[in-house]
């Protein structure tokens, strides 16, 4: 079935720890996004990529990166996870940057302690 | 700054009709979106208006007033399935999203 996987479903990470989350899409869509949704609080973008090889920041960057070397895959990082990241991180992509349907993958769910 | 207001819960009857309403204060538009989201799932795409007017598609319409900066999601023939969260998105100038924090409806038998 074409969409977007994300892996892990669900983590919990000591605080300090370096973690990855994955996502990949096979639906050969150009732009790609992170995003964060928080209890009270609409999803908030942490980076996006317009296509391959380029990624750009968005509204909450700080502690996290990103890097887009094919079009299929768009990981996060955390270098030194802290509480405050503890959310439901969610990866999308849409067939180009602008306005249209954004296709989200199941999200996953992380815990710092 | 940018603002995006909508309800944080509404309730109402399998069977009846809910409108949603979502106002807007952005840096420029490039159109807004609703996404209906079940709990613990991800967002799905329900519609897209950029001009004024109502978008109608099947049992959910659409509204937009671009000069008021104001939208409403309409919801007929209610099941219990539409119990989810709506999220009422605006893009910017910059073709960046701006995502209101999401309506709950809750559907009752």
């Amino acid at each position: 079935i074409a969409g977007i996987t994300q892996a892990p479903t669900s983590q919990i990470l000591a605080a300090g720890r370096r973690m990855t989350l994955r996502c990949t899409q096979d639906m050969r869509h150009n732009a790609m996004y992170w995003y964060r949704q928080d209890l009270g609080l609409g999803l908030r973008l942490i980076h996006y990529s317009n296509t391959a090889g380029t990624t750009g920041k968005g509204e909450v960057p700080d502690g996290y990166s990103v890097s887009r070397a094919n079009t299929d895959d768009f990981p996060l990082t955390l270098a030194s996870a802290v509480p405050s990241q503890t959310s439901v991180y969610f990866c999308a992509s849409s067939p180009d940057r602008g306005p249209g349907e954004l296709f989200f993958g199941e999200g996953s769910r992380l815990t710092v302690l | 700054g940018q603002n995006i207001d909508q309800p944080t819960e509404m309730t109402a009857t399998e069977g009846a009709i809910v409108q949603i309403n979502c106002t807007y204060q952005t840096s420029g538009f490039n159109g807004l979106f609703w996404y209906q989201q079940h709990a613990g799932e991800a967002p799905t795409f329900l519609s897209y208006n950029v001009l004024d007017g109502l978008e109608e598609k099947g049992r959910f319409s659409s509204f937009l007033s671009r000069s008021k900066g104001y939208s409403y999601l309409l919801l007929k023939e209610l099941q219990m399935k539409d119990s989810a969260s709506y999220l009422c998105a605006v893009m910017d100038s910059n073709y960046q999203l701006i995502w209101g924090a999401g309506t709950k409806l809750i559907i009752k038998p």
